[in-house]
């Protein structure tokens, strides 16, 4: 089981950034998906939860209004867009699978390899 | 929301070592904790679940403990390749929060 992410971006304060998470497909329809990021020298923070069959979601509050997280059942990607960048957005960004759908409590047993987003003027 | 502080923040030690990392919770989370493990521009990897629980592939020489508000991850004897940052993180409620890790360096 695998999780591919996109590439690393370049962005500007203000705009917006959508990063890719694609599964395996039984990763896909069974587990949750989380979104974690990591500013440089930083700790973990946590984002987002996403089931990927329902299309039920929760996001971390301060993320409320500019995260959105949505799914490609087709392709089995899971998708997370962050509008209105600002520089401290500047962070690798990591989807992480979570629990089997009848339970979202459960650590996060597999990562993507991360995607760098840069927000610079 | 749930917060979660770990201690040290920075640990010198050396191969053969026996060392311990500390992680509290704000409240009670019962045995819903996780200690990962971090190296230098890779994603983390899951160490321990349920709180003392190995998970499949990580060497006996990792150990988790504690319930409720107090946790410990204990490595037994220090290899080079567990030269990395630690994470404990919270899952009983909707903020799975993360502390602000351990670095653990050689002595």
């Amino acid at each position: 089981v695998q999780l591919v992410q996109s590439g690393a971006e370049v962005k500007k304060p203000g705009a917006s950034v959508n990063v890719s998470c694609k599964a395996s497909a039984n990763a896909f329809t069974t587990y949750y998906i989380h979104w974690v990021r990591q500013a440089p020298g930083q700790g973990l923070e946590w984002m987002g939860i996403i089931n990927p069959t329902a299309g039920s979601l929760t996001y971390a509050q301060e993320f409320q209004g500019r995260l959105t997280m949505t799914t490609d059942s087709s392709t089995s990607t899971v998708y997370m867009e962050l509008t209105s960048l600002r520089f401290d957005d500047t962070a690798v960004y990591y989807c992480a699978r979570g629990g089997i759908i009848s339970s979202a409590t459960s650590a996060f047993d597999i990562w993507g390899q991360g995607t760098m987003v840069t927000v610079s003027s | 929301d749930i917060q979660m502080t770990q201690s040290p923040s920075t640990l010198s030690a050396s191969v053969g070592d026996r060392v311990t990392i500390t992680c509290r919770a704000s409240q009670s989370i019962s045995n819903w904790l996780a200690w990962y493990q971090q190296k230098p521009g890779k994603a983390p990897t899951l160490l321990i679940y349920r709180a003392s629980n190995l998970e499949s592939g990580v060497p006996s020489r990792f150990s988790g403990s504690g319930s409720g508000t107090e946790f410990t991850l204990t490595i037994s004897s220090l290899q080079p390749d567990d030269f990395a940052t630690y994470h404990c993180q919270q899952y009983k409620s909707y903020s799975f929060s993360f502390a602000q890790g351990t670095k653990l360096e050689i002595k």
